[in-house]
């Protein structure tokens, strides 16, 4: 069964960091064109993507968040990690980790377009 | 690059609703679309425009073509009142839609 669980604080002081980490089970972050993705939701508001990393260790960010933004797996294998710096209110909302799936097939491995399995998010709040 | 849903769409049990994303030669991109109940987690329900999410009922249909993709439920029931967000990719970027509120009277 695949699983992603977050772990990380749920009330940060603003312009501190946020880090949070996403430990996944029932698949390996180094298979094919696996990769893992980071979406936020302000409180009432839309989905909003963040970053990716894929097994090779590419990486993607949001670019109006690119400079705030770190992501990185884990020391532990089976860990991805997300780094948000110099947090503000409007950084306030429930952050997501999800699974991209990859799979080989048809002479080659390929990355999925789509999320298929969430985590059930971490609700972060960020005042002094 | 940007996607566009409609706020809301209202229905009634039993009809069909339609909910729609619009962007440039969006048919063009795959498609896929998550559904959020009232303080839960999104939970994929189509990918690649027309595929079924394992455990998705065949209510669920999938199209995508010119500058829009819909997302239809037929026989619609009280379970399917949710917030629905569409999602594709541009180049490395993942693009969500605003999302749209299902709303069965």
């Amino acid at each position: 069964q695949v699983t992603l669980k977050e772990a990380g604080p749920v009330l940060v002081k603003p312009t501190e960091t946020l880090t949070l980490t996403c430990t996944v089970s029932g698949f390996s972050l180094n298979n094919a064109r696996m990769g893992v993705s980071w979406i936020r939701q302000p409180p009432g508001k839309a989905l909003e993507w963040l970053a990716n990393i894929f097994s090779n260790d590419e990486r993607f960010y949001r670019a109006s968040l690119q400079s705030r933004l770190t992501v990185s797996k884990g020391t532990s294998k089976n860990q991805v990690v997300l780094i948000v710096s110099n947090m503000a209110p409007v950084d306030a909302g429930t952050y997501y980790c999800a699974r991209i799936p990859g799979y080989c097939g048809g002479g080659g491995c390929f990355t999925g377009d789509y999320m298929d399995v969430w985590d059930k998010g971490t609700t972060v709040s960020v005042s002094s | 690059y940007e996607v566009t849903q409609p706020p809301s769409v209202s229905v009634s049990p039993g009809q069909t609703a339609s909910i729609t994303c619009s962007g440039d030669r969006l048919g063009d991109k795959f498609v896929s679309w998550y559904q959020q109940r009232a303080g839960q987690t999104p939970v994929l329900v189509m990918y690649q425009d027309t595929k079924r999410s394992s455990g998705v009922p065949d209510r669920y249909s999938g199209s995508n073509s010119g500058n829009t993709a819909t997302l239809t439920i037929s026989e619609t029931q009280p379970m399917d009142e949710a917030d629905y967000f569409c999602q594709a990719w541009d180049s490395t970027t993942v693009i969500f839609g605003g999302g749209t509120k299902l709303t069965v009277l």
